[in-house]
């Protein structure tokens, strides 16, 4: 089942700070954090695991909350670059699972 | 580097026509995946491949099928296209090595089915 991500939509002026929330109705073992600039393929942006691990980008943050089975992306002091829409994905099927199921996106506008 | 290149790019079908999309990559991963992105509804998975000679079905399988005879390449077939095929179909590929990384994906196959 897909993961649930809030909001759908958000305009930023440059400089302000964002929050995306992602939520499953499983059990997650990792969250996986892409971005899509219009007409492009999704980039990786991160990941983070079970037990507090995180792997990937430097000026972005993002925390996992296993109890709750949310994660949130933190866009702080954004820029024009971050506008685009954000995909997390979480495992198909479990903690063995590298196959990713991804929520419908949300999409962010930074204007200036 | 080509990292992972889709063929073709646009195609237009009509109901009915089968087509063939390519998914090669060069940088010997083992897994593989087809999604399909339709506006609102995010990447959905069609089917993916652990490995040559394997392939699995994902979220929305139905109309499609898949081949993975060369470990570099996967192919996503659609025998009788419909309307409800149009979309934009993603390739990705990552590494079985560690399970907790990125995977890579293609520009796109933009497909209209009319």
């Amino acid at each position: 089942q897909q993961p649930v991500q809030s909001p759908q939509a958000v305009i930023l002026r440059e400089g302000e700070d964002a929050v995306i929330n992602c939520s499953s109705s499983k059990a997650l073992y990792s969250v996986h954090w892409y971005r899509q600039k219009h007409g492009e393929a999704p980039v990786f942006l991160m990941i983070l695991l079970k037990g507090g691990e995180q792997k990937g980008h430097e000026k972005i943050s993002a925390s996992f909350n296993e109890k709750k089975q949310q994660s949130s992306l933190y866009l702080t002091a954004s820029q024009l670059s971050y506008s685009g829409t954000y995909f997390c994905g979480t495992p198909l099927s479990g903690a063995g699972s590298y196959q990713l199921t991804f929520g419908k996106g949300t999409k962010l506008s930074v204007i200036p | 580097n080509a990292g992972v290149t889709q063929t073709p790019k646009f195609r237009v079908l009509k109901t009915g026509q089968s087509m063939t999309l390519l998914c090669a990559q060069d940088m010997n991963h083992e897994y593989m995946y087809w999604y399909r992105q339709d506006p609102g509804m995010g990447l959905r998975l069609i089917h993916y491949s652990v490995g040559e000679g394997t392939t699995a079905k994902g979220e929305v399988p139905d109309g499609y099928n898949v081949s993975r005879l060369k470990k570099q390449n996967f192919l996503l077939g659609l025998e009788s296209a419909a309307p409800s095929q149009t979309s934009v179909y993603f390739c990705a590929s990552s590494s079985r090595q560690d399970k907790n990384t990125e995977a890579f994906f293609g520009q796109g196959t933009r497909l209209t089915v009319v």
